[in-house]
């Protein structure tokens, strides 16, 4: 079964450094996705992406993040200048369609550790 | 404005005992899903449900059953003779039709301990 794919498992980064999480969705999904669970919280939408563009993002999406698909295939998730608050783990979903019967389906997670 | 409430933070049973794990949601659409995820210490998020608000019929897969009731707005999950290997935080979700991008609102999850 298709897989969504992220690297790195784990990034440890400087605070104030710049930071870009990947993903990999699934070849034929054209809805995706960034979520962020702090340590111990629960999960909470940052941003969804469709045809090139932010199609909807929440409060704690600030100017600091961005998104882009550079190449057609990876999806990444950059945050430009990191803060000990960004430490938690990300995760990346995405779906075929808004109409699709199919659930989002998670990939494993980056793990983020600001220093 | 859309919510969940999961309001049993943590449940400790004893293996072989059934578990139900309590999902309330608000939401002023008229379609919307629901859905379970279970999170092993692992910590990835592993897909176990979605269910359409049209459809009340209730699910059982295996040891997993799920009953949702629109009259209440609850859609509860229940394992039967539980396992180690039960022992997660499960998340329940929302996502609404009204919105652009079917995103998901989570609850706070319940960590579930089984105990041998």
């Amino acid at each position: 079964e298709p897989e969504v794919t992220q690297t790195p498992s784990h990034q440890v980064t400087q605070m104030g450094q710049e930071v870009i999480l990947r993903c990999v969705p699934i070849s034929n999904h054209l809805y995706f996705y960034w979520y962020r669970q702090i340590l111990g919280q629960k999960v909470e939408f940052l941003v969804s992406f469709y045809n090139n563009e932010i199609s909807e993002k929440s409060e704690i999406f600030d100017d600091q993040f961005s998104v882009e698909r550079p190449d057609g295939s990876n999806f990444t998730l950059k945050i430009r200048s990191t803060k000990l608050e960004d430490s938690a783990m990300y995760f990346c979903a995405s779906i075929p369609d808004r109409q699709s019967n199919q659930p989002q389906h998670f990939g494993d997670g980056t793990r983020l550790s600001i220093l | 404005a859309q919510k969940v409430t999961q309001a049993q933070t943590e449940i400790s049973v004893v293996e072989k005992e059934d578990v139900t794990l309590d999902c309330v949601y608000e939401t002023r659409d008229t379609t919307y899903y629901l859905f379970w995820y279970k999170q092993p210490p692992s910590g990835e998020l592993v897909f176990l449900i979605r269910r359409n608000s049209f459809d009340e019929q209730n699910e059982i897969s295996g040891r997993y059953s799920w009953n949702f009731q629109k009259s209440t707005s609850s859609f509860n999950f229940t394992i039967t003779a539980s396992q180690v290997v039960d022992s997660a935080v499960y998340f329940c979700a929302l996502s609404g039709n009204g919105g652009a991008t079917n995103k998901l609102i989570f609850g706070t999850g319940t960590l579930l301990a089984v105990q041998p």
